[in-house]
């Protein structure tokens, strides 16, 4: 079954500073999902890529999927305390079954 | 409001009962999911479904059941075969079709067991 490895698995950066989380897939990667997690409460849609090469962006949030479609970067620019969370990433294989990597746990220091 | 609810937020076990999480969307969507979720940890699948009266086991689901009898419910039912079953519980619902659309999630369910 696909599996999703994301890296880091923690992420501590000063407030202003540029960062970006990896996940990389054991298969092609179909469909990929990025969400943002804050403690005990649901998961935040942020984006979604399928071709080869798309990136799209959301304020300043900015998620790429390589050509091969085996590994997709989340970046962030000039981040913010409101940035703080748990990052999913998480992919589509056969039979609409919907798996996540482990997260990135990510503090944003003042 | 669209939306897919989970009740309750909050569920207390003794040890060698059952219990039951409630999951129910009225997005009309075709798919749906559980989760379970251990502290410093990604989601975990405990089972699927696509339609009506069908699921699928995922990744992790002994000592777990569900149930899909209508469209809008898929509730998760935590045995006592289940050894650890103290986690957070995500459930989660998306279309079926043509393309790839998000999954939309509840708010959780977290699970102690006293």
């Amino acid at each position: 079954s696909q599996e999703l490895e994301q890296s880091p698995q923690s992420l501590i950066v000063q407030e202003g500073k540029n960062l970006t989380i990896n996940c990389t897939s054991s298969k092609t990667l179909y469909g990929l999902y990025w969400y943002k997690q804050k403690y005990g409460e649901g998961l935040i849609f942020l984006m979604m890529l399928q071709k080869g090469g798309e990136e799209k962006s959301h304020e300043k949030i900015t998620a790429k999927l390589d050509e091969k479609k085996q590994q997709s970067s989340l970046h962030i620019t000039a981040s913010q305390p409101s940035h703080a969370g748990i990052y999913l990433c998480g992919a589509t294989g056969g039979a609409q079954k919907l798996v996540f990597g482990q997260g990135t746990r990510l503090t944003i220091n003042p | 409001d669209g939306g897919i609810t989970q009740s309750p937020k909050y569920l207390f076990r003794k040890e060698g009962q059952n219990v039951t999480l409630s999951c129910e969307q009225n997005l009309n969507h075709d798919a749906m999911y559980w989760y379970r979720q251990d502290p410093g940890q990604g989601l975990r699948l405990i089972y699927y479904s696509q339609i009506v009266n069908d699921f699928q086991k995922g990744d992790i689901a002994e000592g777990y059941s569900v149930s899909r009898e209508k469209k809008e419910s898929f509730p998760l039912t935590v045995t006592s075969a289940q050894k650890n079953p103290t986690a957070f519980y995500l459930c989660a619902s998306s279309m079926v079709g043509a393309g790839y659309t998000e999954a939309f999630f509840g708010q959780g369910t977290r699970l102690t067991v006293v």
